[in-house]
């Protein structure tokens, strides 16, 4: 079964520089979820799309933004990278009605040096 | 305030034994899912095991069961017959009821590391 896929799967930004972060999520699915996990923590909710309008937010800095496009696709932009982001950033699919648990991508995992 | 609670930084278990992972948490919703999460060293994020607060039987699902206490607010993670591929972090997460479509993020524990001895 199709699961839900970010890209890259690595990234290496130096400090200022910015970075985009994909998601594409589960056919079907029509919400995704955004999280950061920084070493040694738990996941961090950052941000959310119900049918590709904001729907919820979480701690997620103003350097940051987010959208979902016509496709359900979204892309996390991060700019004037700092050390301090330097985490594993997972994205999560989930559709609304079912019973389920948000479906997982593997993760995009940013280095800021 | 912290709403879900993993007491157990870490845990070393014989392999083949029972472990049992503790879980609680605190909320005022009568209607909320809880989960549970594996992330081996390689980083992702696997589902394992779900429990709604309205379902009266414990969820299981292969060597994993959850121990839902819903008056004690706990939903401790069972595993049965350790394996050495069961050294991981674990989280418990909870899901609240949304006050709109696409609310519904989890919030995490932070964690407990299982390290399964041979």
């Amino acid at each position: 079964a199709a699961g839900v896929i970010q890209s890259p799967r690595h990234l290496i930004k130096e400090k200022r520089e910015t970075a985009t972060l994909k998601c594409y999520p589960i056919p079907r699915h029509d919400t995704v979820y955004w999280y950061q996990q920084g070493p040694g923590q738990d996941p961090q909710f950052l941000i959310s799309f119900y049918e590709k309008m904001q729907s919820d937010k979480g701690s997620i800095p103003d350097r940051f933004s987010a959208q979902q496009f016509s496709d359900y696709h979204s892309e996390l932009n991060m700019s004037s990278l700092e050390l301090g982001d330097s985490a594993l950033y997972f994205c999560a699919s989930s559709a609304q009605g079912e019973n389920t648990e948000a479906f997982f991508g593997q993760g995009t995992r940013l280095t800021v040096v | 305030a912290q709403k879900i609670t993993q007491t157990q930084p870490g845990m070393f278990v014989q392999e083949k034994e029972a472990v049992t992972l503790d879980c609680t948490y605190d909320t005022s919703d009568q209607s909320y899912g809880l989960f549970w999460y594996k992330q081996p060293s390689s980083g992702e994020m696997i589902f394992l095991i779900y429990q709604g607060s309205y379902d009266e039987q414990n969820a299981t699902e292969g060597r994993y069961s959850l121990n839902f206490q819903k008056a004690r607010k706990s939903a401790n993670l069972v595993i049965s017959a350790s394996q050495l591929g069961d050294s991981a972090m674990y989280f418990c997460a909870m899901r609240e009821v949304p006050a709109n479509f696409g609310n519904e993020k989890l919030t995490f524990g932070t964690g407990t590391r299982l390290t399964i001895i041979p």
